[in-house]
């Protein structure tokens, strides 16, 4: 099983479409949680990080559940920019060694 | 946000050759570096942790000898990919996190390495 899981994607949506994200990670230990976005051939950028309260940036909504392991993503109203490659990003471990491992990333294609 | 910095962007070598990539923290202090490769279309696939002062941890799979990793100071790491060939060319791309560890992860901006 990978460690950080994301749905296959890709996702074609209109403009003004709501689009949801999933993704699940294995390690219960996992102790901080982040969604990423990668346009083509760039570096993934921050897009927000994600709060046990659930926490939202505009028409981006992020939520975390530690019982099931798993996290979402939300976007209201799709835009034409936000066509890109969504990324599920899990910091595990403790002060004597910790990692960041990504999900696959789920493709998202906003049309007019 | 901070600011990490990876050089060269894009680089073109022959089979044999070995190229070396750094990666800079501008503006902190990072303890931590990552190393990622990503194919076209796939995702990041974390290749190592580099340690500064302290061997690098390779993940399974990453030939430590083939990918080099030297991570002498608090801003600075290297990646050397040595004796390369076609099947490394790749997007490798290096990330580092401040000494608190468990804040987001920034990004250099990606070295597109060509092996021909």
């Amino acid at each position: 099983r990978k460690e950080v899981e994301q749905d296959p994607g890709p996702f074609n949506v209109p403009e003004g479409a709501t689009v949801a994200f999933n993704c699940t990670y294995s390690n219960s230990a996992s102790q901080s949680f982040f969604w990423y976005r990668q346009d083509c051939r760039k570096e993934p950028k921050l897009l927000m990080s994600v709060y046990s309260s659930g926490n939202e940036d505009g028409r981006f909504t992020a939520q975390l559940n530690r019982a099931s392991q798993y996290i979402s993503l939300l976007i209201r109203d799709s835009k034409l920019s936000d066509s890109a490659t969504y990324l599920c990003v899990v910091n595990m471990g403790n002060t004597g060694g910790f990692k960041t491992i990504f999900g696959a990333g789920t493709r998202l294609f906003v049309k007019a | 946000g901070a600011v990490v910095s990876q050089h060269p962007s894009w680089v073109i070598c022959k089979s044999g050759t070995s190229v070396k990539i750094e990666c800079r923290s501008l503006d902190f202090q990072a303890t931590t570096m990552f190393w990622y490769r990503q194919f076209p279309k796939q995702s990041l696939m974390l290749m190592a942790t580099s340690n500064e002062g302290s061997k690098a941890t390779y993940e399974q799979g990453v030939e430590k000898d083939k990918f080099l990793i030297n991570h002498a100071s608090l801003t600075l790491s290297t990646l050397t990919v040595t004796s390369a060939h076609p099947e490394d060319s790749s997007f490798y791309i290096c990330s580092a996190r401040d000494l608190r560890g468990f804040t987001e992860a920034f990004f250099g901006q990606g070295t597109r390495l060509t092996v021909v």
